[in-house]
């Protein structure tokens, strides 16, 4: 069964304070990605890597960074938190190829909130 | 930009019914479109793709439909259950692999 885990599903963090947030996925999958999902804005797309060590801005990437040093890890980085990142954080994968033709597979979340 | 539109915020619809969830899209001529499901406090879960070409796709009680020329794809549960009560995402896929998700449909199957 296929496998998407975050580390938190709830974080409360300061005004400030740097956040990791990390993802693991089972299944070899060379594509990752990290979402923010807000009422009424839908999933919006922070960054995606296509394979370790390579990354490339998603919509949304002011005040994020992100980090892959192994294949199966995509970890999201807030280096200074602020209220406005205060969301539900999703991180997926994919396999490659096929362009668009293969499915997303979801983690299930971490809700953060800055305060 | 590319815009998704998803019709309604929420719908109702009695059990045993066909739910008809419609997607617009504006700015973009996507090569597949995909749904996928999603449960209060968990990540959204893959449904169903459908690929320009193709008019229809099937799966179980599940049908989506996609007209390029409207740019508007259709998903319908039908005899819908209480079970099928969620929010419905469905999301363009863009040349480049990444997806645009519209802000989804939240449905609920009254017993």
């Amino acid at each position: 069964d296929v496998k998407v885990t975050q580390s938190s599903r709830y974080l409360v963090k300061r005004t400030g304070e740097k956040v990791f947030l990390e993802c693991v996925q089972d299944m070899d999958h060379e594509n990752m990605f990290w979402y923010r999902q807000d009422p009424g804005l839908g999933l919006r797309l922070i960054y995606f890597s296509y394979d370790v060590k390579m990354k490339e801005k998603g919509d949304i990437p002011e005040g994020y960074s992100v980090s892959r040093e192994k294949k199966e890890r995509f970890s999201l980085i807030l280096e200074s938190a602020s209220t406005n990142q205060t969301s539900m954080y999703l991180c997926a994968s994919r396999a490659p190829g096929l362009a668009g033709g293969r499915e997303q597979f979801f983690g299930p979340g971490t809700r953060l909130t800055v305060l | 930009s590319q815009k998704i539109e998803q019709n309604s915020e929420a719908l109702n619809i009695q059990e045993g019914k066909t739910a008809t969830l419609t997607c617009n899209y504006t700015n973009y001529s996507p090569a597949y479109l995909q749904w996928y499901r999603q449960d209060p406090g968990r990540g959204p879960v893959f449904l169903l793709l459908i690929r320009e070409n193709e008019k229809e796709k099937r799966k179980e009680r599940l049908k989506v439909t996609f007209d390029t020329t409207l740019k508007q794809s259709l998903f319908h549960i039908t005899a819908s259950q209480p079970a099928d009560s969620a929010t419905y995402l469905c999301a363009l896929v863009r040349g480049n692999e990444k997806l645009t998700f519209g802000t989804g449909t939240r449905l609920t199957i009254i017993p």
